[in-house]
């Protein structure tokens, strides 16, 4: 497709599994951005990667998250031991230009993830 | 620290009526700001952005919005309403030298016929 794919687009977990969550970006953007967004606030920072680098993981809420784009184009964003408090919707943008552009995000339309 | 706020969580407006959707920032300098819609299950699409051109900018589907820099605001209209507007509208900012985008709490936007 053409646009940011994520997957799946609901999960749910019981406390204390891991959870991995699958950003595909639009082909050829070097920019990715993940975003969590819980019930009725908007979308709060997590990392931020240029090509494979992760240049910002300064949201990242604990150790617990952890992220990586290998290739500089898939990413996943994995979650250990989930705790209740990590539900919420997880959004993925690229944007075509790296560095500290303010070119357009494309966002994909997110991964409900809900820990019981 | 940089920061976001839309007044309003919900606003309703009939059709045909002006659309004003509040949004203010705080910086020490004036950031780069921009406005995004989330539609019912989809992504969130760019409306508009101001990066230090022209302090009116133009929007798709007839957006504008005013940077204001005494007021520190970043106002969203549009002069008249359409039922296909309504959605969750978010005001973000980005400071240059920093990737991060920092979005508001979003307000949410009801047209009634």
């Amino acid at each position: 497709g053409a646009g940011v794919s994520q997957s799946p687009r609901y999960k749910v977990a019981k406390r204390g599994q891991d959870v991995a969550l699958r950003c595909d970006p639009i082909s050829g953007h070097v920019s990715l951005f993940w975003y969590q967004q819980a019930l009725g606030q908007g979308p709060e920072f997590l990392t931020y990667f240029q090509n494979e680098a992760q240049l910002d993981k300064s949201g990242l809420p604990s150790d617990r998250f952890f992220a990586e784009r290998p290739e500089g184009s898939v990413s996943t964003l994995k979650i250990q031991r989930t705790q209740q408090e990590d539900s919420a919707v997880y959004l993925c943008a690229s944007s075509l230009e790296g560095g500290l552009n303010t070119g357009e995000l494309f966002f994909g339309e997110g991964s409900r993830l809900t820990v019981l | 620290a940089q920061s976001v706020t839309q007044l309003g969580s919900h606003v309703s407006v009939s059709e045909g009526a002006l659309v004003l959707l509040r949004c203010n920032y705080s910086s020490s300098v004036p950031p780069y700001l921009f406005w995004y819609v989330q539609y019912p299950n989809q992504g969130l699409q760019l409306l508009l952005k101001y990066t230090s051109a022209a302090t009116l900018v133009k929007g798709i589907n007839g957006f504008e919005a005013e940077f204001k820099k005494s007021e520190t605001s970043f106002h969203l209209t549009k002069p008249s309403a359409h039922m296909s507007d309504a959605a969750e509208y978010f005001c973000a900012v980005r400071n240059s030298g920093t990737y991060k985008y920092i979005f508001g709490t979003g307000t949410r936007l009801k047209v009634l016929a």
